[in-house]
């Protein structure tokens, strides 16, 4: 079984702080993502990752930042947190080797205050 | 044009109904379509892929139309446990893949 597990379930952060949410897969998938998901707005692409090092923005990568250095890992880097970043973080990979399938970590609710 | 479109819901049938939901997307490059499911609070797994020539799981069947850019699930004989949000997702090679915002699905007895 495909396993993306992410740091932590639930972060409390004050406004200004540099916040660090992590994840990580198990299946040597080359292609890593994240999302954040909010009430009406569904799920939005901060940054995705097709390999190590690499990266792209998404639709919305204001005020984030990512790091890839090791394949397993994706890490998501809120520079100085902000209210409108209280959310729900999703981590996911990718199987491209064959359908294309995204599997999804548990999610980070993040609330900044 | 929102890139993935989806009627919200919330859907609300007794068990046993027949339910459909509908999705339309704007990207006629788009090559591969799914529809995933999201609990309460969890995060959205894939509930199958859609293929051209339609495809059937159980009591869940999904079909395409390219020319009309349209994807659908159906859903026979509901149960509790169907209740959810459904997410419909395209995506073109080489791309992330494209959420729609999900369909709210409610089945009660």
């Amino acid at each position: 079984d495909v396993k993306v597990t992410q740091s932590s379930r639930y972060l409390v952060k004050r406004t200004g702080e540099k916040v660090f949410l992590e994840c990580v897969q198990d299946m040597d998938h080359e292609n890593m993502f994240w999302y954040r998901q909010d009430p009406g707005l569904g799920l939005r692409l901060i940054y995705f990752s097709y390999d190590v090092k690499m990266k792209e923005k998404g639709d919305i990568p204001e005020g984030y930042s990512v790091s890839r250095e090791k394949k397993e890992r994706f890490s998501l880097i809120l520079e100085s947190a902000s209210t409108n970043q209280t959310s729900m973080y999703l981590c996911a990979s990718r199987d491209t080797s064959s359908s294309y399938e995204q599997y999804f970590g548990p999610g980070t609710r993040l609330t900044v205050t | 044009r929102k890139e993935v479109e989806q009627d919200p819901g919330p859907f609300n049938v007794p068990e046993g109904a027949t339910v459909a939901f509908n999705c339309t997307y704007s990207n006629s490059a788009s090559q591969s379509f799914f529809w995933y499911r999201q609990d309460c609070r969890k995060e959205p797994k894939l509930l199958m892929s859609v293929y051209s020539s339609g495809n059937e799981d159980g009591r869940f069947t999904a079909q395409l139309n390219r020319a009309s850019q349209y994807i659908s699930l159906l859903i026979r004989d509901s149960k509790l446990s169907d209740s959810a949000t459904y997410l419909c997702v395209v995506n073109k090679a080489g791309t992330a893949l494209i959420f729609g915002k999900g369909t709210t699905l409610s089945v009660s007895s």
